[in-house]
C-alpha cells in the first residue's frame, strides 16, 4: 500500500493564480481530510469528506474547495491565491471520523 | 474551543535514556492519538487510544489513554538518535458539532544525543 499520496511536493504560485493540490489514498478510507500547518498555528483543519459525494467545511475553509468524486481522491482547489494561504498542506485520511488519520508527505506553497 | 496542553515543550537527552511526555485537556476526548513529524515530512501515526484506561505499546514506545479522558501520556524507552524529531498529541471529539474534530498538541521537541 501506497498509503497517503499528494502532488505535487513544492509549488509556487503568484498571487491570483489558481491550482489543485492532488490527495490519493489506497487504503479504502472513507474518511479524508485537508490540513494546513503553519509556525507557532499548528496543524487546522481546512476541508474534509465523511465519504464519497460528501464534503463539509473545517476550521480555515475560505479560499480552498473540495469534491470528493472516489472514496480514493480528494483534490483541494484553491481558486485565487493569495500570499497567506503559504503554507505546507497536508492530506490525511482515516476509515472513520473517530479513528485516527494517516498523513500524507505534504505539499509545501509559496505564493508570491 | 477545546485546547490541548502538551509538555515539555522540548527535551534534550542522552542516547538510552526514557522519555515521557504528556498532555491535557480541559474536556474530555474520545481518541487520543500520538504522531511524530520528521523535517519536512507528514506527521506519523504512531499510537491510537479509543479506551479510557488503555495501555498501548509500539515496539519502545507506550502511551496511555487517562481515566478521566483528559489527559494521555507517550513513554519512549532506550532512546536511540532516529528518535529525534517533533511528537504531537492529538485528540478527536465525539460531542455533538465537535464530532470528529482533531485537536493537535503544541508538540514536544525531541532531541537526542549519541
Amino acid at each position: 500500500n501506497a498509503g497517503v499520496t499528494q502532488t505535487p511536493k513544492f509549488q509556487v504560485l503568484k498571487t491570483g493564480q489558481s491550482m489543485t493540490l492532488q490527495c490519493a489514498q489506497d487504503m479504502n478510507h472513507e474518511y479524508m481530510s485537508w490540513y494546513r500547518q503553519d509556525p507557532g498555528m499548528g496543524l487546522r483543519l481546512i476541508h474534509y469528506s465523511v465519504g464519497a459525494g460528501i464534503t463539509d467545511q473545517g476550521e480555515v475553509p475560505n479560499g480552498y474547495n473540495v469534491s470528493r468524486s472516489t472514496t480514493e481522491d480528494f483534490p483541494l482547489r484553491l481558486l485565487s491565491a493569495a500570499p497567506s494561504q503559504t503554507s505546507v498542506y497536508f492530506c490525511a485520511s482515516s476509515y472513520s471520523r473517530l479513528a485516527g488519520q494517516y498523513f500524507g508527505p505534504g505539499t509545501r506553497l509559496t505564493v508570491t | 474551543g477545546q485546547q490541548l496542553n502538551q509538555s515539555p515543550q522540548s527535551m534534550f537527552i542522552q542516547e538510552g535514556e526514557d522519555v515521557s511526555m504528556n498532555c491535557t485537556s480541559s474536556s474530555i476526548f474520545n481518541t487520543w492519538l500520538w504522531y511524530k513529524q520528521d523535517p519536512g515530512e507528514g506527521p506519523v501515526l504512531l499510537i491510537a487510544l479509543y479506551k479510557a484506561g488503555e495501555l498501548t505499546s509500539n515496539g519502545r514506545l507506550t502511551a496511555q489513554f487517562g481515566i478521566t479522558r483528559k489527559d494521555s501520556f507517550l513513554n519512549i524507552s532506550a532512546s536511540i538518535p532516529s528518535d529525534v524529531g517533533i511528537y504531537f498529541c492529538a485528540g478527536l471529539e465525539a460531542g455533538g458539532t465537535s464530532y470528529g474534530k482533531l485537536t493537535f498538541g503544541q508538540g514536544t521537541i525531541l532531541t537526542v544525543h549519541p
